[in-house]
This record gives structure tokens, C-alpha cells and sequence, in this order.
């Protein structure tokens, strides 16, 4: 079972430079994040998606955007990359809020960007 | 702001020892909790969840929740070295399955 599939693993970047971190999972979760997370500091939100069309900003959204065209793909894209982006980053899907399962969220391997 | 505190660490143990990791919230509406573990580079995995004050049991592993005192802790009985990794506490408030992750603490057992 693949789950959730983040790309690539690892990447360096120039500042001013631009890409796209990809996420999938075939979990038919309809719940989707990006979160980012440096060294002592836990997981901070970025962007998350309730459902295929639908997107809102989390915590620290600046400098990144992202889209949901389909249930499976969650793309954050990353403008004029700065050092300060330099993290690694998580995509992770969960089901709906109801039930039982709320707050369950299934990660992918994380993708470490740095930003020279 | 909604805020997780986890205990500043690292935290060490003998093997075989208890090890007990807290963490408090600031939300008052929260209302589920979490305990995800991270092995040194690798993504978060859930062990623990909770829904109501007292106690859950699962295995070795044990998740003691307060909301009247908005502290939820994670029990680990008869430490093993496999358990060494960092503990993130997370708290959801019912919003889209948001959640907010503490900064997370580094448990370390000592064979």
C-alpha cells in the first residue's frame, strides 16, 4: 500500500528560484495538509484542503500556494524560494472530522528542502 | 493563538523504566488528543489517541487525559531502547481536523 507520496526527497534550491513539492495518497481521504518542520520546533501548518476544489491557509502560508484539482493530489508550490523556506516538509491526509478517526493524520516521508 | 507546551527535554530512562511525557493546552475546546512519535528522520506516526478524561490503555502505552486541568500525558512502561525517538503531542479542536503539534520532546532509554 502506497498511502501518501510526497517528491522528491530531497532538493536544493537557489533563492528566487521556484518548484513544486507533489503529493498523493490513494487513500480516498478527503482531508489534506502541508506542514513544515525545523529543528526543534514541531509542525506547523501551512495550507490544508477539506476536499478537491477547496483550500485554506494554516498557520505560516506565506510564500507557498497550493491547489486541489482531484481528491488525490495536494501540490504545494513554493515562489522566489527563500532561505527562510529551507525545512522539511510534510504532506499527510486524514478522513473527515466525523467519527471516531478525527485528528488520525497519515504522513508521507517528508521532503527536505534547502535554500542556498 | 492555540498553544501545545510539551516539556522542554531530552528526556532519558533505563530500560525497563517508566517514562512519562506531558504536555498542556491552551484551548478549552479542544477535544481530541494525540501522541505522534517520530523516529530521527522519519515522518510522524500516531500511537495514541484520546477523546475523554481518564485513562486509555494500549500495550505498553498509556494516555492519561484532564481537561479541567488541560493536560493530557503519555505513559511508557517497561521502557525499551525502540522507543527512542521524539514525542509529539498534537490537539485538535474540532476544526477540519486541524491540529496543533506541541514542539515535541526526545525520549532517549538507556539499555
Amino acid at each position: 500500500n502506497a498511502g501518501v507520496t510526497q517528491t522528491p526527497k530531497f532538493r536544493i534550491l537557489k533563492i528566487g528560484q521556484s518548484m513544486t513539492l507533489q503529493c498523493t495518497q490513494d487513500m480516498n481521504h478527503n482531508y489534506m495538509y502541508w506542514y513544515r518542520q525545523d529543528p526543534g520546533m514541531g509542525l506547523k501548518l501551512i495550507y490544508y484542503s477539506v476536499g478537491a476544489g477547496i483550500t485554506d491557509k494554516g498557520e505560516v502560508p506565506n510564500g507557498y500556494n497550493v491547489s486541489r484539482s482531484t481528491t488525490e493530489d495536494f501540490p504545494l508550490r513554493l515562489e522566489l524560494a527563500a532561505p527562510s523556506q529551507t525545512s522539511v516538509y510534510f504532506c499527510a491526509s486524514s478522513y473527515s472530522t466525523s467519527g471516531s478517526r478525527t485528528g488520525e493524520l497519515f504522513f508521507g516521508e517528508g521532503s527536505r528542502l534547502t535554500v542556498l | 493563538q492555540k498553544e501545545v507546551e510539551q516539556n522542554s527535554g531530552p528526556l532519558s530512562v533505563p530500560e525497563g523504566a517508566i517514562a512519562s511525557l506531558n504536555c498542556t493546552y491552551s484551548d478549552r475546546g479542544s477535544q481530541s488528543f494525540f501522541w505522534y512519535r517520530q523516529y530521527s528522520g522519519k515522518s510522524p506516526e500516531l500511537i495514541m489517541s484520546i477523546y475523554s478524561n481518564g485513562d486509555k490503555e494500549d500495550g505498553r502505552f498509556t494516555a492519561q487525559l484532564n481537561k479541567a486541568s488541560q493536560y493530557v500525558s503519555l505513559l511508557i512502561r517497561d521502557s525499551q531502547p525502540s522507543d527512542s525517538a521524539t514525542y509529539l503531542c498534537a490537539v485538535n479542536n474540532g476544526a477540519n481536523s486541524k491540529l496543533t503539534f506541541g514542539k515535541g520532546i526526545t525520549l532517549s532509554v538507556r539499555p
